[in-house]
């Protein structure tokens, strides 16, 4: 079953352009919604979270949007920069004792110099 | 701290051989975490635990997996035996749990190939 959706699969976005990745889940227990950057040959690293009772988190060009009724959430990146080249995964952690994390399937992102 | 460290980071071995991967969290974190990447199905959780008591082993995929934590700096994935299906990178993640904005810190990783 998979809890999160994530969309699209690859992404190409020319230098300074926005990109943006969405991802939707259907488990209401969820209670933070990070985001993960990989790069090749590394592992999963974290980007930027938001908890579900706030619309928008800002970190630098790196921007969640949360829609808690409609159960999405998005990442846009400002600016996209060839570094910023990478697999991005949506993730959401269910409330409780357990905290483990649900990964989206992943988009991959190529920014072009 | 120098992080979550996983070995080896490569592994390759025959079909129906034992293989061990090893992972040890970052010191104070009291969950850890077992994920399986393939290009197919993505990062899939395969176990977790907390204070070293094991608490879903649900996405282990079959009885041929089985995962250990003897002790709070030590855990070990084993498969056997293993077969070429299981060709994929497996990653350690270490967390603070009660922590309520919880970050999952991952290791770099071990790549193993079952030929």
């Amino acid at each position: 079953q998979q809890q999160v959706k994530q969309s699209p699969q690859s992404l190409i976005v020319q230098k300074g352009g926005i990109s943006i990745i969405n991802c939707a889940y259907e488990n209401t227990a969820f209670d933070y919604f990070p985001w993960y950057q990989q790069f090749p040959g590394k592992g999963p690293a974290l980007l930027i979270a938001i908890r579900p009772d706030v619309s928008e988190k800002k970190e630098g060009r790196f921007t969640i949007s949360f829609n808690k009724s409609a159960k999405q959430f998005s990442l846009h990146i400002m600016d996209s920069q060839p570094g910023d080249s990478a697999t991005y995964f949506c993730a959401a952690i269910s409330s409780g004792s357990a905290r483990q994390l649900t990964f989206g399937s992943g988009t991959q992102l190529t920014v072009l110099p | 701290d120098a992080g979550v460290i996983q070995s080896p980071r490569h592994e390759v071995t025959e079909m129906g051989q034992e293989v061990t991967l090893r992972c040890k969290p970052i010191s104070g974190h009291n969950s850890l975490f077992w994920y399986r990447q393939t290009m197919m199905r993505g990062l899939e959780l395969l176990i977790y635990f907390n204070n070293n008591v094991p608490i879903d082993d649900s996405g282990m995929p079959e009885d041929r997996f089985s995962a250990k934590m003897p002790n709070a700096s030590f855990s070990t994935l084993k498969i056997q035996p293993s077969e070429p299906r299981d060709s994929a990178v497996y990653f350690c993640a270490s967390s603070l749990l009660g922590d309520m904005n919880t970050e999952a810190f991952f290791g770099q990783g071990t790549r193993l190939t079952v030929v």
